[in-house]
């Protein structure tokens, strides 16, 4: 079946240091949205990118859909501890197939 | 706040009873769907509604069933509870069918099988 797969599942890293988290459909998707999970809440929706090849930047946020839109990357540049949470993408076909979410701590 | 309402928050059950998870999806908006997320894992599809109607399926369970109203809310229903149903039930809504814009999530409900 449809599956989105995310790498890593787990990322720990020091304050100030970049993380990135990859997204990878076995389909070609229409569209990517991300969504973040802080611990205890609910995922929040991040951004959607919908072209091929397309770049989103949210500040210190960069979000990437490769060109034949079967994956998506999530970089964070200079992390803080606000970044703590669980990002999850989410890959539409027919409907939203969410990947298996990267967790990350911030440590300061 | 994302506007979709979930009851109840938390909930603690015995095994093999039956629970009614229950939600308000964000005004205007006439899909909803049901995820649950286990402790460290995803979030895996249940079920979508459209409009009163049943529009996709996913990984949900046949002790498992759901309904949408004709005011638009749902309900999950959780029947012959086991442990392994502890989870977090989020319900999640879109102003479409389909879920190719945003969709907004509830707080969830989390639920405890003891």
């Amino acid at each position: 079946g449809q599956q989105v797969m995310q790498i890593p599942q787990y990322q720990h890293v020091q304050e100030g240091e970049d993380f990135t988290t990859y997204c990878n459909s076995s389909t070609t998707l229409s569209n990517i949205q991300w969504y973040k999970q802080r611990p205890g809440g609910h995922p929040v929706f991040l951004i959607q990118l919908v072209k091929s090849g397309e770049v989103k930047k949210q500040k210190r946020l960069t979000f990437q859909f490769g060109e034949a839109k079967k994956n998506s990357s999530l970089h964070i540049t200079a992390t803080q501890t606000t970044d703590v949470g669980t990002y999850f993408c989410a890959g539409h076909i027919d409907k939203l197939i969410f990947g298996t979410g990267t967790r990350l701590q911030v440590f300061p | 706040d994302s506007g979709v309402t979930q009851t109840p928050k938390h909930l603690i059950t015995a095994t093999g009873q039956r629970v009614t998870l229950r939600c308000s999806p964000r005004s205007g908006d006439l899909s909803v769907y049901w995820y649950q997320q286990s402790l460290d894992q995803g979030l895996q599809f249940l079920i979508q509604y459209y409009n009163g109607e049943e529009r996709a399926k996913g990984n949900i369970l046949e002790r498992f069933s759901a309904q949408q109203f004709p005011d638009l809310h749902s309900e999950l229903n959780l029947s012959s509870l086991e442990l392994g149903d502890s989870a977090l039930y989020f319900c999640a809504s879109t102003p479409r069918e389909d879920s190719g814009n945003t969709i907004y999530f509830g707080e969830g409900s989390w639920l405890t099988v003891v």
